[in-house]
């Protein structure tokens, strides 16, 4: 069975701080995605990694893909409460065009 | 953004009746998907589709078909609901260069009493 581990399950900070998101796994992809959900809608595309060791920075947001290419973070720098939602990672292999997708994790920045 | 809608966007069913869920998009991408998503078990794919008529199962298919007979509808039915689908359902595309890339539709949120 493949899994896409993500770590912490919930995160409740105030706003300024930073945050880091973990999504493990044992198995190597090919890329990785990283997607926000607010409630009510569907999740939306943030980033694409595809290269081992990859960073890739959306304003205040860090990604990161491992050099194995089993596990990635998401850094939050300054959390603002417009980044409240639930992120998740998701795995893609050569071998078919489906996503393997991590659990998720609920961030809520308070004011 | 990608054109997908979704409908209804909202229904109540009873159990042992059919339901349909209809995704369609504008975008003329090859893969389609409907997923289910529940509170501890993230998304989970139902059914997939690689091209008109060409479709194949999921992780937890059992309870659903689907069809497309046009590039642009993908649809899902519940051939009898249970009480276990009630769900929030998603339809995604897969990107048109980078297919593994999917953006989502709305949901339909679909109760079974």
């Amino acid at each position: 069975t493949q899994l896409l581990e993500q770590s912490p399950q919930f995160l409740s900070i105030q706003e300024g701080e930073n945050l880091t998101v973990y999504c493990n796994s044992s198995s190597v992809f090919s890329s990785l995605q990283w997607y926000r959900q607010e409630p009510g809608e569907g999740p939306v595309l943030l980033v694409t990694v595809v290269t081992g060791g990859e960073v890739k920075k959306l304003k205040r947001l860090t990604f990161q893909f491992g050099d194995a290419r089993k596990d990635s973070s998401l850094h939050i720098t300054a959390a603002q409460p417009g980044d409240t939602g639930l992120y998740l990672c998701a795995g893609a292999m050569d071998s078919n065009y489906q996503l393997i997708w991590g659990a998720g994790t609920k961030l809520i920045i308070k004011p | 953004d990608a054109g997908i809608t979704q409908s209804p966007r909202h229904k109540v069913t009873e159990t042992g009746t059919p339901v349909t869920l209809r995704c369609h998009q504008t975008e003329n991408h090859r893969y389609m998907y409907w997923y289910r998503q529940d509170p501890g078990h993230g998304l989970r794919l139902i059914h997939y589709s690689y091209g008109v008529k060409d479709t194949d199962k999921g992780e937890v298919s059992d309870g659903y078909s689907v069809s497309r007979s046009k590039t642009e509808d993908f649809l899902l039915t519940l051939e009898s609901a249970t009480s276990s689908q009630t769900s929030v359902y998603f339809c995604a595309i897969g990107g048109r260069d980078r297919i593994y890339e999917q953006y989502f539709g709305p949901g339909t949120r679909l109760t079974v009493t």
